[in-house]
């Protein structure tokens, strides 16, 4: 039981590369989530998914797209990185609607 | 604007101290407030929580302290060690349409001296 993975682990972009940060997990949850967490800032919601089907934004989806692949696989994709966007990405799901598991996190440098 | 705000925003304590971390939020819809642990290169981790109609929860060495009138909710970490040594978040979340989603806090780093 892995709980929540994400993949990569690290990465580094150029300005206007895109690229998809991947989140997978096993424990059959039906909430995932994806945030970005920088310093002083808390961790700031990008986009959720309720259930399998669904996606919505959060409190900062600019610049940002997600897919819900199936139940267990949720997607978020840059389509143009910019700098500003240089933070650690966690990925999190959830059954019970308040706990949330989180993975390990991906940290992404845009220069 | 939901907002949760947090102090310190980093905190040294010595071993066998008490650590106290603050919060306060401003909408009164908000209905769970649990408080999250991270350590350096992982993701965080529930550490407990609570609800707005108890005043008190203790897990372990660990209390979260709740005041609805004033619309603040606090951590304090009894005994504090070595390793407890982490960054910690506080959230809040409303019930309301029932997709889970928490506003954190800023976060507070906190050192613990042995």
């Amino acid at each position: 039981n892995a709980g929540v993975t994400q993949t990569p682990k690290f990465q580094v972009l150029k300005t206007g590369q895109s690229m998809t940060l991947q989140c997978a997990q096993d424990m059959n949850h039906n909430s995932m989530y994806w945030y970005r967490q920088d310093p002083g800032m808390g961790l700031r919601l990008i986009y959720y998914s309720a259930s399998e089907g669904t996606t919505d934004k959060g409190e900062v989806p600019n610049g940002y797209n997600v897919s819900r692949l199936n139940k267990r696989e949720f997607s978020l994709r840059l389509e143009s990185a910019a700098p500003s966007q240089t933070s650690v990405y966690f990925c999190a799901s959830s059954e019970n609607p308040r706990e949330q598991y989180f993975g390990p996190g991906t940290r992404l440098t845009v220069t | 604007q939901q907002q949760v705000k947090q102090s310190p925003q980093s905190l040294i304590v010595q071993k066998g101290g008490i650590s106290i971390i603050n919060c306060a939020y401003e909408n009164t819809a908000f209905d769970y407030f649990p408080w999250y642990q991270q350590f350096p290169g992982k993701g965080p981790a529930l550490l407990i929580a609570i609800r707005p109609d108890v005043s008190e929860k203790k897990e372990g060495r660990f209390t979260i302290s709740f005041n609805k009138s004033a619309k603040q909710f606090s951590l304090h970490i009894m005994d504090s060690q070595p390793g407890d040594s982490a960054t910690y978040f506080c959230a809040a979340s409303i019930a309301r349409g029932n997709t889970g989603k928490l506003i954190f806090g800023q976060g507070t780093t906190l050192q613990v001296k042995p």
